[in-house]
């Protein structure tokens, strides 16, 4: 029941340097989301999807692309990483529509800009 | 510009205690409050949630009480356990997925 897996867990980068977060779902959600969590903040919106190849932007998206070609899968890039990416990354999903609002969230990606 | 204030920050209580953490909200075209529990190094949880249609939920230990004119919401946390210890967020959303959570609570339950 592996539910939402986020890869890395840890990741270190350089300022400039970019990567990939991967996040994907075996739930068949239609609905999946990126927070970030940084300390005193709680979590805040950076991109959602509503289904594959649908996605909108969050609260704090500036810095982030994010693409949705299939259902299970919802990577978050960030272009050219800045110290202020420093952060810890959820990625979430639910179902979609009237069927619950539970939404389930991985175990979180912990991001480094040096 | 936060929509969901919660407070306090951290809160201390012995076992036993009935913790109570607090959140206002800004936008009354929220219609689903839920609150989280996040233990260190995990994802958030979602604990209960409630719909402003009503004013109390319960599901074992945990009551969420909500005030729709006064746009506020609390989570009680009765007969508290050390297993009870850490950070709870309140959260709001007027569409799946878009939740718009509060700065948490760092709850810590004394044996």
């Amino acid at each position: 029941n592996a539910g939402v897996t986020q890869t890395p867990k840890f990741q270190v980068l350089k300022t400039g340097q970019s990567m990939t977060l991967q996040c994907a779902q075996d739930m068949n959600h239609e609905y999946m989301s990126w927070y970030r969590q940084d300390p005193g903040m709680g979590l805040r919106l950076i991109h959602y999807s509503v289904g594959a190849g649908i996605t909108d932007q969050g609260e704090v998206p500036n810095g982030y692309n994010v693409s949705r070609s299939t259902t299970e899968d919802f990577p978050l890039r960030l272009l050219s990483a800045a110290p202020s990416q420093t952060s810890v990354y959820f990625c979430a999903s639910s179902w979609g529509g009237a069927r619950g609002n539970t939404i389930y969230f991985g175990e979180g990606s912990w991001l480094t800009v040096v | 510009q936060q929509q969901v204030k919660q407070s306090p920050q951290s809160l201390i209580v012995q076992k036993g205690g009935i913790p109570i953490i607090n959140c206002a909200y800004e936008n009354t075209a929220f219609d689903y409050f839920p609150w989280y529990q996040q233990f260190p190094g995990k994802g958030p949880a979602l604990l209960i949630a409630i719909r402003p249609d009503v004013s109390e939920k319960k599901e074992g230990r945990f009551t969420i009480s909500f005030n729709k004119s006064a746009k506020q919401f609390s989570l009680h946390i009765m007969d508290s356990q050390p297993g009870d210890s850490a950070t709870y967020f309140c959260a709001a959303s007027i569409l799946k997925p878009r939740l718009t959570f509060g700065e948490g609570t760092q709850l810590t339950v004394n044996p």
